[in-house]
């Protein structure tokens, strides 16, 4: 079984702009949750869907958003990067009712 | 509010020695603990869990770590080190009233293996 896919491996945008990172989850999986890994604050939730909803949410500014498709491929956006944005970003993807995470490689995302 | 503290931020062992990370938490109820390894510029990989029952619990690569409940702690631990084993380790808790996709995370503990 494939694990948990995430691209692109790396991208480098500028302050301003928007990006969108793409997650793949492991087939079967419903629930995905995205962290941002930096390293002052460490690794830190964004939010999590299940099912084309969103589950839960972390303490991040309204710039940082995500879906879901029906195919349980998610997205995150952010939008008017700032230089603080650069960071490793984490998807991970969980079987129903097992509560464990499995993590993709990430996205390496630098804002210049 | 939840936490995991993990006390020491870069640990140095020479290879087969023995290891122990350690991991303190902050929660409610009985938590679900986790340890997870990643390695330079790749994603987290599961060492091991704990949900309930055996508070010893045996993970992937030789690694263990117990669950001490009048300590809040849940160290990890391995007899004899690989220099494959170099990494950051992280503890996490499944955050309180939460669904299955928040994970509390420790600052991390950078592990260094000497020849």
């Amino acid at each position: 079984k494939a694990g948990v896919t995430q691209t692109p491996r790396y991208l480098i945008k500028t302050r301003g702009q928007q990006v969108t990172l793409s997650c793949s989850p492991i087939s079967g999986h419903r629930s995905v949750s995205w962290y941002q890994q930096t390293p002052g604050q460490g690794l830190q939730f964004l939010f999590e869907y299940f099912s084309e909803t969103q589950r839960n949410k972390g303490n991040f500014p309204g710039r940082f958003s995500g879906r879901q498709f029906s195919n349980s491929r998610s997205e995150m956006n952010v939008s008017t990067l700032e230089l603080g944005d650069s960071a490793l970003y984490l998807c991970a993807s969980c079987p129903s009712g097992k509560n464990i995470q499995y993590f993709g490689a990430g996205t390496r995302l630098s804002v210049l | 509010a939840q936490s995991v503290t993990q006390p020491d931020i870069h640990i140095t062992v020479s290879e087969g020695a023995s290891l122990e990370l350690r991991c303190n938490y902050s929660y409610g109820a009985t938590p679900y603990l986790f340890w997870y390894v990643q390695s330079p510029g790749q994603g987290l990989q599961l060492l091991l869990k704990y949900f309930s029952g055996d508070t010893l619990v045996q993970g992937i690569k030789g690694f263990e770590a117990e669950f001490k409940r009048s300590q809040s702690s849940f160290n990890l631990r391995k007899p004899s080190v690989h220099w494959s084993d170099a990494a950051e380790y992280f503890c996490a808790v499944g955050a309180e009233g939460g669904s299955q996709g928040n994970l509390i995370f420790g600052k991390g503990t950078k592990l260094s293996v000497k020849p």
